[in-house]
């Protein structure tokens, strides 16, 4: 059954700063998903991968997918306080509707 | 505009009590979930539907029970609420080819 591990759980960093946080996955995950999350708030889709070496950008996050690896990696570009939030990875399997949620990373930006 | 409706945002109810969380989205989506989310546990699927009709357990059901009689409702009742089910519901919905799930704006509910 698919697992989805996140590192770090929680992450605190200066402004300007880039840093990057990790997603592994156990087993064949047709499609990784990353959203970001405000306190007291919904999910909010941020990307979609779907194929291996698949890199999607927006702003100062960019997402990347390497299947092989079983890894995908949300890079922060220059943090802004803006981006405080928590992030979640999510993988799912072709043939069942079962969508599995990494435990999440808390990103706090500090002016 | 993608639109997931919870009509509950916050809840508190007795233990024992039959709680009833109503979903709603108007985007003529197939599939709709049923999530909890608890800290330090990120997102536990309860339970989910394909379609009018049908249902299918997630990782966590004990405790909980669905029914989808309409499209676009998707319904997550307590049968008997525990202190245990104190947490943060979201339901989410999507359609059967595509790429995103959306999720609804969470309830939260205390039991006591």
């Amino acid at each position: 059954e698919l697992k989805v591990e996140q590192n770090p759980l929680f992450l605190s960093m200066q402004e300007g700063k880039n840093y990057t946080i990790y997603c592994n996955y156990s087993t064949t995950s047709d499609r990784l998903y990353w959203y970001r999350q405000d306190p007291g708030k919904s999910l909010e889709s941020l990307f979609v991968l779907l194929s291996n070496g698949a890199v999607k950008q927006e702003g100062r996050l960019m997402a990347s997918l390497d299947t092989k690896a079983r890894l995908s990696t949300l890079h922060i570009t220059a943090a802004v306080h803006d981006l405080s939030a928590t992030y979640f990875c999510a993988g799912d399997t072709s043939g069942t509707y079962k969508y599995i949620f990494g435990t999440g990373t808390r990103l706090k930006v500090l002016a | 505009d993608v639109k997931v409706t919870q009509s509950s945002r916050y809840l508190v109810k007795r233990t024992g009590e039959k709680v009833f969380l109503e979903c709603v989205q108007d985007m003529d989506h197939e599939n709709m979930f049923w999530y909890r989310q608890d800290p330090g546990l990120g997102l536990r699927l309860i339970y989910f539907s394909y379609d009018v009709k049908m249902k299918e357990k997630g990782d966590i059901p004990e405790g909980y029970s669905v029914s989808r009689e309409k499209k676009e409702r998707f319904s997550l009742i307590l049968e008997s609420a525990s202190t245990n089910q104190t947490s943060m519901y979201l339901c989410a919905s999507r359609s059967s080819g595509g790429n995103t799930i959306y999720f609804g704006e969470g309830s939260w509910l205390t039991v006591v």
